[in-house]
């Protein structure tokens, strides 16, 4: 089985300031992990994924994540936020086995004040 | 470019009516996924499909149908059953056996009751 909780359902921070969204995960498996941006009325775009390479993951738009196995964790971050940040961002679990059906978190809303 | 469409953008339905949703992919993927999102619940499967002319119930199939005869498309059919349609429903695929790959997105369907 896996799970994928969402620390926040709401992050506000201020333009300029580091971005942390929090992410946990279940999984008996080893895990992909994937984190997705949704703006207004638009669907999913994927940011950045982790499939067991580097534990570090690079994504777009200055973003990144880290997997920490012992903490089973994928939280994102961003040194600097932007106001075209502002966004639901949605953290996805997928393992190998049975139907790789991917589990989504109920995602984040990251507001961002000028 | 390659990706997934969704038709139309805005959907209304009456009482008692059913309607149908287009989602077409030009991508080569064999899985289809079709979800529900409300404010503050995530996204819900309804029904995926991994090959054509198979697909299979979700976490929230009721009040809901699709049909997979052709590898491009995957329309989604709202019916008379479901008492309470009004949401933004998205469409997305992936390759079906690639557990790291991410999953593509339409830019959705909003449907309300008239």
């Amino acid at each position: 089985a896996q799970s994928v909780t969402q620390l926040d359902s709401h992050v506000s921070v201020s333009e300029g300031t580091p971005v942390l969204l929090r992410c946990n995960y279940s999984s008996s498996y080893s895990p992909s992990l994937f984190w997705y941006v949704q703006h207004p009325n638009k669907g999913l775009q994927l940011l950045l994924k982790y499939t067991s390479a580097a534990t570090l993951v690079k994504g777009i738009n200055g973003f990144e994540a880290e997997f920490k196995k012992s903490e089973t964790s994928f939280h994102l971050t961003k040194p600097s936020a932007h106001m075209s940040d502002a966004a639901e961002y949605f953290c996805v679990v997928r393992i190998s086995g049975g139907s790789y059906i991917p589990t989504f978190g109920r995602g984040t809303s990251l507001i961002v004040h000028p | 470019d390659g990706g997934i469409t969704q038709s139309p953008k805005y959907l209304f339905r009456k009482e008692g009516q059913n309607v149908t949703l287009s989602c077409e992919q030009n991508l080569n993927h064999d899985a289809m996924y079709w979800y529900r999102q409300d404010p503050g619940q995530g996204l819900r499967l309804i029904y995926y499909s991994q090959i054509v002319n198979d697909f299979q119930k979700g976490d929230i199939a009721e009040g809901y149908s699709v049909s997979r005869e052709k590898k491009e498309s995957f329309p989604l059919t709202v019916t008379s059953a479901q008492k309470n349609p009004t949401a933004f429903y998205l469409c997305a695929s992936s390759t079906r056996t690639g557990l790291n790959q991410p999953q593509h997105f339409g830019d959705g369907t909003r449907l309300s009751i008239l």
